[in-house]
């Protein structure tokens, strides 16, 4: 299996922070790799996919980068409704994988 | 617009099998790349991908619960049902189906179903 190892775990940030969430896969996946925002009680809906590309709808201030077995999801500018759940997934080769999570907090 | 909806048991006993059924729309799991997975979340756990079939009849399960699973689909009700034997309190958690299609995967999600395993 294709482990995801994703940083850090929990994040504390203001709004109008910048943040930069990183996924580490344990081999090369291309750009496998999606990013998802989930919010207590409900369904993780996709930011980003094919690690750089914005999901129609989804606020510019996201951003996804990276190839390979390196990536990262920023948010240019917190706003309060970013303050959520955060997973990457790659989905290059059976099973797919997730990340552990990214819990972004309100300092 | 696709629609995704889980359904189910919302408390089996251990041991039993659980099935859970997976009603979409929008979408048809006959076209070319078309594929329906299921993912599953413990409470304040990460999410654990399980399964996916695909328009082809493909089917791709977890290693770890490969013995457990076993995933088909219903193409004229727009259905694809998961199946789960021996289940164990370990195993409750939010239950998720999700469309794939060609090298986008797994969007939308259905809302989830909770299914608890308890005596």
């Amino acid at each position: 299996d294709i482990q995801m190892t994703q940083s850090p775990s929990s994040l504390s940030a203001s709004v109008g922070d910048r943040v930069t969430i990183t996924c580490r896969a344990s081999q090369g996946i291309r750009n496998d790799l999606g990013w998802y925002q989930q919010k207590p009680g409900k369904a993780p809906k996709r930011l980003i996919y094919a690690a750089s590309s914005l999901q129609s709808g989804v606020p510019s201030r996201f951003s996804g980068s990276g190839s390979g077995t390196e990536f990262t999801l920023t948010i240019s500018s917190l706003q309060p409704e970013d303050f959520a759940t955060y997973y990457c997934l790659q989905h290059n080769s059976y099973p797919d994988t997730f990340g552990q999570g990214t819990k972004l907090e309100i300092k | 617009q696709i629609t995704l909806k889980e359904s189910g048991p919302t408390l089996v006993k251990p041991t039993q099998t659980l099935t859970l059924t997976c009603t979409f729309s929008g979408f048809s799991l006959s076209t070319s790349g078309v594929g329906v997975g299921w993912i599953r979340q413990p409470p304040g756990k990460a999410l654990e991908w399980l399964a996916l079939i695909y328009w082809d009849d493909d089917k791709r399960y977890s290693p770890s619960l490969k013995s457990r699973l076993t995933i088909t689909k219903d193409t004229s009700k727009n259905q694809v049902v998961l199946t789960m034997t021996n289940m164990d309190p370990v195993d409750t958690a939010t239950y998720y189906c999700a469309h794939s299609s060609g090298g986008s995967a797994h969007h939308p999600w259905g809302q989830g179903t909770l299914v608890t395993v308890s005596s």
